[in-house]
């Protein structure tokens, strides 16, 4: 069966250092990757999606850069944290190459604390 | 372009009762929908989704939605609420262009009082 992982579950990092969240799936090929931030009191916002390796696609621009160095990983960065980065964050996928009606599986999150 | 709202934050419903957290979509050509329910510190968990047919659609745990294709609505239901169903609601949809994302609600807190 497909699991994703999502690490570390809680960051706390101080303004202006840098940032590496990480996320695997395992089970499944080809995944679409997706990454997604929940402000607090806010609904999720779309930040970055892949259908494949090195094809990253960024809905919004931001602090934040994406990468996808193999075909079941995905990763979120920055140089410098800002304190708008704080947030809770969510690694998702979905099957490659299958209809819009495909659901999303998330990851269980990282909540970062930007201080 | 896509989007969606969940005119409420937050719906209390007395255990047994029940229980419907709205969202009401807007999209182009026709609307591709989901509910998801997130608990505490934890990811979205799929609930339901409606493509085509049947306006009520049954889900997880007991839940099901109505699309209303007038009112552009897909609101959620259960006919009797449990204190476990207490989490953050989202809903969500895509439209049928080809785009490779969802959009999500704001989110619906719900509360079961016991």
């Amino acid at each position: 069966s497909q699991t994703i992982h999502q690490w570390p579950a809680t960051l706390v990092q101080p303004v202006g250092s840098p940032l590496s969240l990480e996320c695997t799936v395992e089970g499944t090929s080809n995944p679409n990757l997706y990454w997604y931030r929940q402000a607090a009191g806010r609904g999720l916002q779309l930040l970055f999606y892949s259908i494949g390796i090195d094809q990253i696609s960024s809905e919004v621009p931001q602090n934040l850069s994406a990468s996808r160095p193999q075909d079941r990983q995905f990763i979120l960065s920055s140089k410098k944290l800002l304190l708008s980065d704080s947030g809770f964050y969510l690694c998702a996928w979905s099957a490659l190459g299958q209809s819009l009606s495909e659901k999303l599986f998330f990851g269980s999150g990282t909540q970062l604390s930007v201080l | 372009a896509q989007s969606v709202a969940q005119p409420e934050d937050q719906v209390n419903v007395a255990e047994g009762n029940p229980l419907t957290v709205k969202c009401t979509y807007s999209v182009s050509g026709n609307p591709y929908l989901f509910w998801y329910v997130q608990y505490p510190n934890r990811g979205l968990q799929f609930l339901l989704k409606y493509i085509t047919g049947d306006n009520l659609v049954k889900g997880s745990y007991g839940f099901e939605a109505e699309f209303n294709k007038s009112q552009t609505s897909f609101h959620l239901k259960k006919p009797s609420a449990l204190v476990s169903d207490s989490a953050l609601y989202f809903c969500a949809v895509r439209d049928g262009t080809g785009a490779n994302n969802l959009f999500f609600g704001t989110g619906t807190r719900l509360t079961v009082i016991p």
